[in-house]
């Protein structure tokens, strides 16, 4: 079964802080991995897009990193703000699939 | 580009009646449309797939004759909550396949659904 797993399932750190945010798949055979942010009762936003043929894409203070043979991503985030409180979601597209598999998310509180 | 525009952003309904909610490609063309939910505190899990003049494909453990999809166009798909039940309160969102990309998917603004 294709599982997508996040670690930690919450978080909270001072402003200022970076931080990692861990996410892992059960099959290297992916499509791509994508990072969301979601806010309280709100839709998705996509943050970073990582193709299976790549290894690390940045976005302003984001950074994404993909490891396939050992199935897992991180989410470096630098110079935490409070602003960027939220539940950040990791989504895997695993090879002979359509959809997208999600994780249970880590919840982000950046204390002011 | 490649907008999907999901409506009702939010909508509470009383416990028997039914809810369409509406995903529409304003864009592109939407081959394919997924269907998610996700109920408080877990993750998005994936409801259906559809693709354009086909009957939608259903995950094990969805009701097909509960959750009806639509997508009879390829700008617009549609889910309907039939005889809406307090356990249906969930948070829906649908994803489309941008055209025959491989890599290209969009999101919907998702809707929230109580039902008291």
């Amino acid at each position: 079964k294709q599982e997508v797993t996040q670690i930690p399932a919450a978080l909270s750190v001072p402003e200022g802080e970076n931080l990692v945010l861990n996410c892992s798949f059960t099959d290297s055979a992916i499509y791509n991995l994508q990072w969301f942010r979601q806010d309280p009762g709100k839709g998705l936003t996509s943050l970073l897009l990582i193709q299976s043929s790549q290894r690390e894409q940045t976005s302003g203070r984001l950074n994404a990193s993909l490891d396939k043979s050992s199935g897992r991503s991180t989410l470096y985030i630098a110079a935490s703000q409070p602003g960027d409180s939220a539940t950040y979601l990791c989504a895997v597209r695993f090879d002979y699939g359509q959809n997208f598999v999600f994780g249970p998310g880590t919840r982000l509180s950046v204390l002011p | 580009g490649a907008v999907v525009s999901q409506h009702p952003s939010w909508v509470i309904c009383k416990s028997g009646t039914s809810v369409k909610i509406e995903c529409r490609s304003l864009d592109f063309q939407a081959t394919t449309m997924f269907w998610y939910r996700q109920f408080p505190k877990q993750s998005l899990m994936l409801m259906a797939t559809s693709n354009e003049g086909s009957k939608a494909t259903y995950e094990q453990g969805v009701e097909k004759d509960k959750f009806l999809i639509n997508h009879a166009s390829l700008t617009l798909s549609t889910l309907t909550v039939t005889s809406a039940h307090p356990e249906d309160s969930s948070f829906y969102i649908c994803s489309a396949r941008v055209g025959q990309s491989t890599y290209g998917y969009t999101f919907g603004s998702g809707t929230r659904l109580t039902v008291v």
